[in-house]
């Protein structure tokens, strides 16, 4: 069985500053892991993912995340937020076996303050 | 190219009624996913629907659920007696094939409130 653990449903953050949302997985078989983000009333567009290569993977408008399998995590990571970042992000995973069913995680509202 | 649609996007029912939820996925997809998001919670995975077949429906309730993808039409995901827990956020996401790593788009989903 798959698992994610999103450890903070809620990160505010000013203008301009650094973010990072963390995402721990459990898997007992080899992992694809995903960042979701929901805007306020839409449904939820694909960020960024890993599938295997690079544990470094980026999105067209400047977050990153990085695989790490000693530490079973895909942290998100931003170096400077815009307002119009603030969304909810989730993380995912999907097994080989599993298709593309995806098991999320509970969800990060990032809040940006100007 | 028209993304996923989902309709009704509210959705009111009485303790009891029916409810259906149709997902049209995006043009050239025949792999439909169903996913249930619980206030507060992450999304959770009812059922992979491929055009007539029903191909994993491990994360739907035993009793009262049922969905369905026609060959014509869209997906209906059909709760029936609703209870007040049924009141959730119902997403529905396409994708052209079922490989892991190929894109699920999804759509704005359907608010579901039980009075």
């Amino acid at each position: 069985a798959q698992s994610v653990t999103q450890l903070d449903s809620q990160v505010p953050v000013f203008e301009e500053a650094p973010v990072e949302l963390r995402c721990n997985y459990s898997s007992s078989v080899s992992v694809y892991l995903f960042w979701y983000v929901q805007y306020p009333n839409q449904g939820l567009q694909l960020l960024l993912k890993y599938l295997s290569g690079s544990t470094l993977v980026e999105s067209i408008n400047g977050f990153e995340a990085e695989f790490n399998k000693s530490q079973t995590s895909f942290h998100l990571r931003k170096p400077s937020v815009h307002i119009s970042d603030t969304a909810e992000y989730f993380c995912a995973v999907s097994g080989a076996a599993a298709g593309n069913k995806l098991t999320f995680g509970g969800g990060t509202r990032v809040l940006v303050k100007p | 190219n028209a993304g996923v649609m989902q309709n009704p996007r509210h959705l009111v029912r009485r303790r009891g009624q029916e409810a259906r939820l149709r997902c049209s996925p995006m043009k050239g997809h025949s792999h439909v996913y169903w996913y249930r998001q619980l206030p507060e919670e992450g999304l959770k995975f009812m059922v992979y629907l491929q055009k007539e077949n029903i191909i994993d429906e491990s994360g739907m309730p035993k009793e009262r659920f049922s969905a369905e993808f026609p060959k014509e039409g869209p997906s209906i995901l059909r709760i029936q007696q609703v209870v007040r827990g049924d009141s959730a956020a119902y997403f529905c996401a396409s994708s052209e094939r079922r490989e892991v790593g190929t894109e699920a788009f999804f759509g704005q989903g359907t608010r579901l409130t039980v009075v």
